[in-house]
């Protein structure tokens, strides 16, 4: 089993839709990342959270660090949020980052 | 600000050739990382450098070796390439080495034939 396990793998929206990505993990956590990978490949941060929810424009992040799970959400999807959506954990011994597989999202116009 | 930078874009290699894979950032960042992406795998650390002059070995160091040239330039050695290496690689750096967000270059995609 995966240290972070992300469901759904793929998932095709229609625009405008409400979008939820899920994280789960297995080990203790200092911090949870959010990253999106664009498919042109370059990865970029949307969010680290350790408690609580952060929020940027459309992008929600939640972490429920009793039940280790973290949700990602698009509120209004547009076709420009198609991306892979990475989740990476960073364990509370250790520096480096383990990231899930990825959940592949399509929005159609 | 190029942020991070990463040379080539795109490499191929025949089984037993070496090559250097470069990557620079401009942030004044102290740590920087490489990864390799696979297909049905996330992103998975090879070797990283908390600071100017410290390496690490990550989770898959086989095969390859880094160099912290300065604080700017990290570079990643394949000394001789194997087919397992064929693979999407990616330099990050971060301000420090505790949880702080990772910054990544566009990668590199390398295929050893």
């Amino acid at each position: 089993k995966n240290e972070v396990e992300q469901s759904p793998q793929n998932l095709t929206a229609q625009e405008g839709e409400f979008i939820t990505i899920n994280c789960s993990y297995s080990v203790g956590i200092s911090a949870l990342h959010w990253l999106q990978q664009h498919p042109g490949g370059g990865i970029v941060s949307l969010f680290m959270l350790s408690s609580g929810k952060k929020k940027h424009g459309r992008l929600i992040a939640t972490i429920n660090i009793q039940e280790k799970h973290s949700s990602l959400h698009i509120t209004a999807s547009h076709p420009r949020d198609s991306a892979v959506y990475i989740c990476a954990v960073r364990g509370t011994s250790g520096s480096r980052l383990t990231f899930g597989e990825g959940t592949q999202l399509t929005v159609n116009p | 600000n190029a942020g991070v930078t990463q040379t080539p874009k795109f490499q191929v290699l025949k089984t037993g050739q070496s090559m250097t894979l470069q990557c620079a950032q401009d942030m004044n960042h102290n740590s920087m990382y490489w990864y390799r992406q696979d297909p049905g795998m996330g992103l998975r650390l090879i070797y990283y450098s908390a600071s100017e002059g410290t390496t690490d070995k990550g989770e898959v160091p086989n095969g390859y070796n880094v160099s912290r040239l300065n604080k700017r330039e990290f570079s990643l050695r394949l000394e001789s390439a194997a087919p397992s290496q064929t693979s999407v690689y990616f330099c990050a750096s971060s301000e420090g080495w505790r949880g702080e967000t990772q910054y990544f270059g566009p990668g590199t995609r390398l295929l050893v034939l």
